[in-house]
């Protein structure tokens, strides 16, 4: 049982690089979110998806994609990476809402 | 908007000491209150939740409260040992939404 798995662990893109963010869970979850956590400013909300075919924004979306390819995969893409989408990205997962969200290892992105 | 203040941004205590961080949320309608323990590098890990209903919860040394009229809630840690050094988040959730506010996170110390 992995729980929450994301990958890759560690990228390096060129700006203006596209790229995709994959995430798949093995707990029969519904939700299903990405965040971005940078240094002193916590983790902030990029998209969620509450439930399979179901996909919303949320506090920073900006430059953002997602896709809930089904109930086990949400992927994340950047269409033209910036030097300000350096972080690193958590995809987590939960049954439903007001319920615990199960995080992934991360992946940490570099933009030159 | 919604969001969590938390304090403080840094903690330090002395081994076999307890641990107190405070968190404010704005929205009265929160009802789920999570803690998460994020040791460097790796993903945040859910240690302790409580719900509006419930005004304390324990679980061996750690025990988190909720004052819902002042709208703030704590985690304590007691005994405090070199393994509970990490960062610890706490965030306010509410019902019809999936989606979770974090504070900005606490770095403990714990002095050997």
């Amino acid at each position: 049982n992995a729980g929450v798995t994301q990958t890759p662990k560690f990228q390096v893109l060129k700006t203006g690089q596209s790229m995709t963010l994959q995430c798949a869970q093995d707990m029969n979850h519904n939700s299903m979110y990405w965040y971005r956590q940078d240094p002193g400013m916590g983790l902030r909300l990029i998209y969620y998806s509450a439930s399979e075919g179901t996909t919303d924004k949320g506090e920073v979306p900006n430059g953002y994609n997602v896709s809930r390819l089904n109930k086990r995969e949400f992927s994340l893409r950047l269409e033209s990476a910036a030097p300000s989408q350096t972080s690193v990205y958590f995809c987590a997962s939960s049954e439903g809402s007001l319920g615990p969200q199960h995080f992934g290892d991360g992946t940490r992105l570099s933009i030159l | 908007g919604e969001n969590v203040e938390q304090h403080p941004s840094t903690l330090s205590v002395q081994e076999g000491d307890s641990a107190v961080i405070k968190c404010t949320y704005s929205d009265s309608a929160s009802n789920y209150f999570p803690w998460y323990k994020q040791e460097l590098g790796k993903r945040p890990q859910l240690i302790i939740d409580i719900r509006s209903n419930v005004g304390e919860k324990k679980d061996q040394r750690i025990a988190v409260t909720l004052n819902k009229t002042a709208k703030h809630f704590s985690l304590h840690i007691t005994e405090t040992q070199p393994e509970d050094s990490a960062v610890y988040f706490c965030a306010a959730s509410k019902p019809g939404t999936y989606k979770y506010i974090f504070g900005t996170g606490t770095r403990l110390k714990v002095l050997a």
